[in-house]
């Protein structure tokens, strides 16, 4: 068992729709990650947050939009996506000090 | 700009053989290496995180060495099974970056 979890696991939204995906973490890891993985390309980091503070942000358009309200909860919010945004958005979260990531299972995304 | 590179991009083996693939990174700022399991429907689950030049780890059937000077680390699969089906991604990090840079993986399929 995963011990990230990411809501929902599948997701379709329509291009005007306002929509947020969620990663829960209890590990006490204080830095999380979005990730976003395209088939059989590598996956691509969008966002770090680093004790609650974005610490990294990969040039990722503003319809993407991150929150941490708190050391244990990661949201990404999405708003007016274009198809091409479609892919598996993975959330993962570390040890500030290993940098091993610990990953949720991902959420499915569909931009119609 | 960091590229990880895998090879093979895919590989059939049988069950029992015993098999290795590669990882190939920038050396310059060099501070870790990463692997990853990745199975179907699942999430990526760390398999070694990797520092040191010469540095070699182990997890039951499955090994790892790193070679920091050169740019590449080897993973070893000893007597295949076929729970040993995944994606293997491979990860590198540069000192004082959060971010870790991935491979596109290399995808073994365990023929039983």
């Amino acid at each position: 068992d995963t011990e990230v979890t990411q809501t929902p696991k599948h997701l379709v939204m329509g291009m005007t729709n306002k929509k947020s995906l969620k990663c829960e973490q209890h590990m006490g890891h204080r830095a999380m990650y979005w990730y976003k993985q395209k088939a059989k390309k590598p996956p691509e980091l969008m966002f770090v947050y680093s004790y609650e503070k974005l610490s990294i942000n990969e040039s990722v358009p503003s319809r993407f939009s991150p929150e941490c309200p708190n050391s244990s909860l990661l949201n990404l919010h999405l708003h007016a996506l274009q198809p091409e945004d479609s892919a598996l958005y993975l959330c993962a979260s570390s040890h500030l000090v290993t940098g091993e990531l610990f990953f949720g299972e991902g959420s499915r995304l569909t931009v119609l | 700009i960091l590229n990880v590179e895998q090879s093979p991009q895919s590989l059939h083996v049988q069950e029992g053989d015993s098999t290795n693939f590669t990882c190939s990174f920038p050396s310059s700022n060099f501070y870790a290496l990463h692997w990853y399991r990745w199975e179907t429907a699942k999430s990526p689950e760390a398999l070694f995180v990797m520092t040191l030049n010469g540095d070699e780890k182990k997890k039951g059937r499955i090994s790892a060495t790193l070679n920091t000077k050169e740019g590449y680390s080897y993973l070893y699969i000893k007597g295949s099974q076929p729970e040993d089906s995944a994606t293997y991604l491979c990860a590198s990090r540069n000192f004082g970056n959060e971010k870790l840079t991935f491979g596109t993986g290399t995808r073994l399929t365990i023929i039983p």
